[in-house]
């Protein structure tokens, strides 16, 4: 089975500054990673994703994300947010091959403030 | 290439009423999955569909179950609802079983009362 912690449940930062969400999960398996972006009353948008090779992914809107096998942990970051970033961040997993089930985290909430 | 799409955007049903909701996948992707999004949570996986047969289920009762068609839409359909069974409602499409991504719809607001 798998799992997702996404530790923090809110994160406050002030416009320009940089972030980091945190994410850490568990499986007995190789797994692929996520991480998607939700707007209020809005569907999920995919930010970015690991698969295999490079350990640090590059995602849409200025995100990346590096993935420690060692530290079951794929921590997304940004180096400047804007006040567009304000939204819900969700991290998740998919195991390899078999049908697709992809498991997610709780979510972090990251409030811009101007 | 549309994306996926949903209907309705939101629906109120009455405690022990029947409801089907609706998933266009996007152009090409034969997968569909079903995510049930509670306030204040992740999305939990419901079911997956591939070429017309569910072949994945999460924890769910029976009461949850679904369809899916030639032309790879597909339904949700939920039984006996309970006030528990207000959420949005996601479906996400993928290009072929297997491939880890999803495109996800909007959703559908669901609300029991």
């Amino acid at each position: 089975a798998q799992s997702v912690t996404q530790l923090d449940s809110q994160v406050p930062v002030f416009e320009e500054a940089p972030v980091e969400l945190r994410c850490n999960y568990s499986s007995s398996v190789s797994v692929y990673l996520f991480w998607y972006v939700q707007y209020p009353n809005q569907g999920l948008q995919l930010l970015l994703k690991y698969l295999s090779g490079s350990t640090l992914v590059k995602g849409i809107n200025g995100f990346e994300a590096e993935f420690n096998k060692s530290q079951t942990s794929f921590h997304l970051r940004k180096p400047s947010v804007h006040i567009s970033d304000t939204a819900e961040y969700f991290c998740a997993v998919s195991d390899l091959g078999g049908y697709q089930k992809v498991t997610f985290g709780t979510g972090t909430k990251l409030q811009v403030i101007p | 290439e549309t994306g996926v799409t949903q209907s309705p955007t939101h629906l109120i049903k009455t405690r022990g009423q029947q409801v089907t909701l609706r998933c266009s996948s996007q152009s090409g992707h034969n997968t569909v999955s079903w995510y049930q999004q509670a306030l204040g949570q992740g999305p939990q996986f419901i079911f997956q569909y591939y070429r017309e047969e569910e072949n994945g289920r999460g924890n769910f009762p029976p009461r949850f179950s679904g369809l899916q068609f030639p032309n790879y839409s597909s339904e949700l359909n939920v039984n006996a609802l309970e006030l528990d069974d207000s959420a949005l409602y996601l479906c996400a499409s993928s290009p072929q079983q297997g491939l880890p991504e999803a495109f996800f719809g909007q959703g559908t607001r669901l609300t029991v009362v």
